[in-house]
């Protein structure tokens, strides 16, 4: 059974830091592009991050580059979001999710069939 | 405002069909990247419910149809249960965003 565990939300001041961690187990980790998603409250779907298979491939919103890194570690099956300089509009429920199908190098066309339980981020003074 | 259009909200009795609408352009759909759409119930994280424009994961009730045409695609529900009262999103690629795009979302509420 496919689970993806996430941990490491919270309340963090605006310009702080925040690491979210996203736990998988169920599947062949290494061979899947990762995805991190968020959403505002009362808002729709937001895409925040993608990593591909071996971390090599790394694609970012507009709205969070230069501030936030993903990575992988294949040998722990985690993802992980590094959040810098905060900002208000970065408050959302952030969801960790898993591509559909593996070791595919078009990973950004493709479904994500699985999803963590979401980790609520609030950035307030 | 997001890349892909969808309406806002859309309703039906139970028992009857809606379908919710997924409007792109020629950098994403049009260009013939796939489209998925996920389901997503109150307090709770997306489920996939159709990728590949037309095809469902296992589990997923044949209820549950997806078809694309140029640079729409739609998602139909046949015979609505109370259920299938939630928000639905549409995903696809866009070349000059280079980004994953969603559609704004669409609430559909049962009668």
């Amino acid at each position: 059974e496919v689970q993806m565990l996430q941990s490491g939300g919270g309340l963090v001041q605006p310009g702080g830091s925040l690491r979210l961690s996203c736990e998988a187990s169920g599947f062949t980790f290494s061979s899947y592009a990762l995805c991190w998603v968020r959403q505002a409250p009362g808002k729709g779907l937001e895409w925040v991050s993608g990593i591909s298979t071996s971390g090599a491939s790394r694609n970012y919103a507009e709205s969070v580059e230069g501030r936030f890194t993903v990575s992988r570690d294949n040998s722990k099956n985690t993802l992980s979001l590094q959040m810098n300089s905060l900002r208000a509009e970065d408050t959302a429920v952030y969801y960790c999710g898993k591509a559909g199908k593996a070791q595919r190098t078009d990973w950004l066309n493709l479904e994500f069939d699985f999803w963590g339980q979401g980790t609520l981020v609030t950035v307030s003074s | 405002q997001s890349v892909l259009t969808q309406p806002p909200s859309v309703s039906g009795a139970p028992g009857q069909r809606v379908t919710i609408s997924c409007t792109g352009s020629s950098s994403n759909i049009g260009a013939g990247y796939d489209v998925h759409w996920y389901q997503q119930l109150p307090g709770t994280a997306p489920k996939l419910l159709i990728y590949a424009n037309t095809n469902r994961p296992s589990g997923v009730p044949d209820r549950f149809s997806g078809s694309k045409s140029g640079a729409s695609a739609s998602l139909a529900v046949t015979g609505l249960q109370a259920e299938d009262e939630a928000d639905y999103y549409c995903q696809s690629y866009d070349s000059s965003l280079t980004d994953v795009i969603f559609g704004g979302g669409t609430k559909l509420t049962v009668l």
